[in-house]
């Protein structure tokens, strides 16, 4: 139980273009889903916090007009990189909380997104 | 300001060489510990979530352990496959009060483990 999917696990894109990834708890539903940004070897970085129905919370120094997220439903969260631009390049980890049967505490995390601009 | 501050950064075993990782933290009130497994490229492993001092909790060769200031990661007789960066975090806090479900990660320790 407790598994996240995220799609795609890589793109490559021009820049100026826009890109969607998705994030989907497979087995139960999310109260909350995290966007995470991680570059080479270091640790995760929160970029936003997203709950079904309503706005997103963005991190200091994020920018929500950049990073466009969309919490459709229980178990289904999408984050929009929006111009992308070579700085954008990085792995993206989205990860979700329970609602109900799995803890509520515990973050699960997706796969990952590889993001290349060129 | 919570913080949560793991040591070593890297650790180099043999394989059967029994060592641990450290965790500390400083958050007013601890709501849960958790550590994570994540491998090169891959979304962190949840491994296990311990909530008051004392407790301890077992997978395999992995067993972690938590006080009121800290969290140990005990590995015992380690092979290849334990190889990766291990991550612990605590709840994030609002005010000192509420649950953000937000989570304070630290910087990982990154384990390899040789044949």
């Amino acid at each position: 139980g407790a598994v996240v999917s995220q799609h795609p696990s890589w793109v490559i894109c021009k820049s100026g273009t826009s890109v969607k990834i998705e994030c989907r708890s497979l087995d139960f539903q999310a109260t909350t889903m995290f966007w995470y940004r991680q570059f080479p070897k270091q640790s995760l970085m929160l970029m936003a916090t997203s709950n079904e129905g309503s706005k997103a919370t963005y991190e200091q120094g994020v920018e929500k007009d950049k990073f466009l997220i969309n919490h459709a439903s229980l178990t289904l969260s999408t984050l929009t990189v929006t111009s992308a631009h070579p700085e954008d390049s990085s792995f993206y980890i989205c990860s979700a909380n329970g609602l109900q049967g799995i803890s509520t505490d515990t973050q699960y995390f997706g796969p990952g997104t590889r993001l290349t601009v060129l | 300001e919570d913080q949560v501050t793991q040591s070593p950064e890297a650790l180099r075993l043999q394989e059967g060489e029994s060592s641990s990782l450290n965790c500390s933290y400083t958050v007013s009130g601890l709501r849960g510990l958790f550590w994570y497994r994540q491998d090169p490229g891959k979304g962190p492993e949840f491994l296990f979530t311990l909530y008051s001092a004392g407790e301890e909790k077992e997978k395999e060769r992995l067993k972690a352990t938590l006080t009121k200031k800290e969290s140990f990661l005990h590995i015992t007789a380690p092979k290849p496959e334990d190889s990766a960066t291990y991550l612990c975090a605590v709840p994030k806090e609002l005010n000192g009060s509420s649950n953000t479900g937000k989570l304070i990660f630290g910087q990982g320790t990154t384990l390899q483990v040789k044949p």
